[in-house]
Parts: C-alpha cells; structure tokens; sequence
C-alpha cells in the first residue's frame, strides 16, 4: 500500500486556519486521498476525499498537489471540538489487502481556546 | 437516518466465552467490514463483505466469523474469546468497496477479555 508521512502534532488557536500537510510521493494514479479523524473515545469520522482536483464540502477543503504526491487539509477555522487525531490516507478500494484503512499515527491537532 | 450502529458498547468476557457484536446501518449500503483498533494503534481489518451474502477475510480474521443475511446487518461472532480479543470494535459502510466513496462509521465496543 502506498504510505503517507504527516507531522506527529500541530497546535492551532480557535477560529484561525489550520493547514494539515500529508505527503504521499508513492501514489498510485488510482488512489484517492482520504482525510478521516478521531476524537478521543471515538470512532472515526469522514472529513473529505479526493482524486485531483482540490474539494470543498461544509466541514474542510482539500487542496491536491498538481503532481498528487502531497495534500493539504484545510480548516477554515478551527474550533475546539476540531481537536482530534487526523489521518490522511490512499485507498482505490475497500477490502482484500489494500483495503486495510491503515490509519497510522496521523496527526494530533491540538485547538487553543 | 441512524447510521452505523453497534450494540453493545461495552462487553467485558471470561476467556473461552463466546459472543455476537451486531452492526447495522439504514443506509443501503453494499460493503461493511469490521476493524479492531488497540490502544495507540490504527485500524486493522478483520472481515469485511461487498453484499449480502458475500463475505471474506481481512489481515487479522483468525478467531472471528461473519456473516451478511441482510444488506443492513453485518454480525461479528467471537468464537471462543482470548485476552489478546481485548479492543475496541468498529464497524464501517461505504456505498460500495470502490475509493471513491467515504466510509461510515460506527461508535465502536469496547472488549475486555479476562
């Protein structure tokens, strides 16, 4: 499976910007970059997905390298219940041996009020 | 619409016991799978299913039988529990196995075995 490297932890003030950088310079050109995060006690939660072009939806946008080997998560403004552990992950399909949703270490965002 | 549910939240079992943890989603979803996650660990696939009817192995299966009589419910049976069972349990959905679909999941069960 293609591996993503981000940043161990980022700190963040409420209601600013945060930046979440994951670099993935093995894509394959079938893989979509999935973003997912965890709260503590928590299963994980979906944030965003795509395969090229940047997207937007109502929780972050994604902004894709133009070579795809990196992707940045952005939230727009940060409030504390962001405070989680962000994955950045490649899948092109679910199940079997690259389905495993290899989660890894992410990164820990930290929110200050 | 409910999502992803599981039931129960919490189990605690003697080893050698034996158990279902049920998952269910409403949302007409074709594949479901169920991973375990160990403390300061990521997910790790355990069975997954593209259709009712249709199930097969993740990387850890070994201990875990499934089944999918229905689209909506996806069982995880524990055939005889062991300490090394000890983890949180999600369940997830997707609209179907393809990448491009986002993953639902479900709050989890936290299993302790003894």
């Amino acid at each position: 499976d293609a591996k993503t490297t981000q940043p161990n932890s980022m700190e963040s003030n409420e209601e600013e910007p945060v930046h979440l950088p994951c670099n993935h310079s093995t894509i394959s050109g079938t893989d979509y970059i999935h973003w997912y995060r965890q709260l503590p006690s928590q299963g994980p939660e979906y944030v965003i997905h795509g395969l090229t072009s940047n997207v937007n939806n109502r929780m972050a946008s994604l902004a894709i390298a133009e070579d795809r080997k990196s992707s940045t998560l952005i939230l727009h403004r940060a409030t504390l219940r962001d405070a989680a552990v962000y994955y950045c992950i490649l899948i092109w399909n679910y199940g079997g041996s690259q389905g495993n949703l290899i989660f890894g270490k992410g990164t820990k965002l930290s929110v200050k009020p | 619409n409910a999502g992803v549910t599981q039931t129960p939240k919490f189990q605690v079992l003697k080893t050698g016991q034996s158990m279902t943890l049920q998952c269910a989603q409403d949302m007409n979803h074709e594949y479901m799978s169920w991973y375990r996650q160990d403390p300061g660990m990521g997910l790790r696939l355990i069975h997954y299913s593209v259709g009712a009817g249709i199930t097969d192995q993740g990387e850890v299966p070994n201990g875990y039988n499934v089944s999918r009589s229905t689209t909506e419910d996806f069982p995880l049976r524990l055939l005889s529990a062991a300490p090394s069972q000890t983890s949180v349990y999600f369940c997830a959905s997707s609209y179907s196995a393809s990448g491009s679909n986002e993953q639902f999941f479900g709050p989890g069960t936290r299993l302790t075995v003894l």
